[in-house]
């Protein structure tokens, strides 16, 4: 199975700095590109969906953009904030033998302090 | 609330004991997909369902099985608990089977293998 790499694997920044992570996955066979918000004690919750390459995304402060040609998606936020602090993950489908697998990676902990 | 119903919420039992996790996805939702998380690994996808059948496997074990009833419910059995077992076990929720839908997560369930 191949994997979904995301970098770093923590990030600690102050209030109102802009920061930006990584999501490296299989660019052949590729589907969709998942990103995700996950928060202690709480179940991860999706913040995009992209399919095409070259797709931009924006909610809020937080954006995203996708190459499925190298295999890579950054998301960023704008002006952190202490409640943007959680576990961001990104999540990647592509055909393979066993199916539409979507397989995550072990995702970026921001920590954003005031 | 995302909709997705997990029970139980937490389960301790013993090494070579069978437990069954039970899924509700989101009223409408076709897709069942379901997620281990053990300490210190991101989300390590096992099985996906959709419409009652079996679409996607990952690196579930043959311990491991579950299904997807008629009424969409799903339930992942585990048996001959060993104490790796020990994990969060995710279940998500999807319209869609192709992927470009966003998963929506339950709280999980917690089993402790002692």
């Amino acid at each position: 199975i191949l994997n979904v790499e995301q970098s770093p694997q923590s990030l600690h920044v102050q209030e109102g700095d802009s920061t930006n992570f990584t999501c490296s996955f299989p660019s052949s066979n590729f589907y969709a590109l998942h990103w995700y918000r996950w928060e202690t004690a709480k179940s991860p919750e999706a913040l995009f969906v992209m399919t095409l390459n070259g797709d931009e995304k924006k909610k809020g402060r937080i954006s995203a953009t996708l190459n499925t040609k190298e295999g890579y998606s950054y998301l960023y936020i704008k002006g952190s904030q202490p409640e943007d602090s959680a576990t961001y993950l990104c999540a990647s489908r592509w055909n393979s033998n066993s199916g539409y697998a979507l397989n995550f990676g072990k995702g970026t902990s921001l920590l954003v302090t005031p | 609330d995302s909709g997705v119903t997990q029970t139980p919420k937490h389960l301790i039992t013993a090494t070579g004991q069978r437990v069954t996790l039970r899924c509700s996805p989101r009223s409408g939702d076709l897709s069942v997909y379901w997620y281990q998380q053990s300490l210190d690994q991101g989300l390590q996808f096992l099985i996906h369902y959709y419409n009652g059948e079996e679409r996607a496997k990952g690196n579930i074990l043959e311990r491991f099985s579950a299904q997807q009833f008629p009424d969409l419910h799903s339930e992942l059995n585990l048996s001959s608990l060993e104490l790796g077992d020990s994990a969060l076990y995710f279940c998500a929720s999807s319209v869609q089977t192709g992927g470009t839908g966003e998963l929506f997560f339950g709280e999980g369930s917690r089993l402790t293998v002692l």
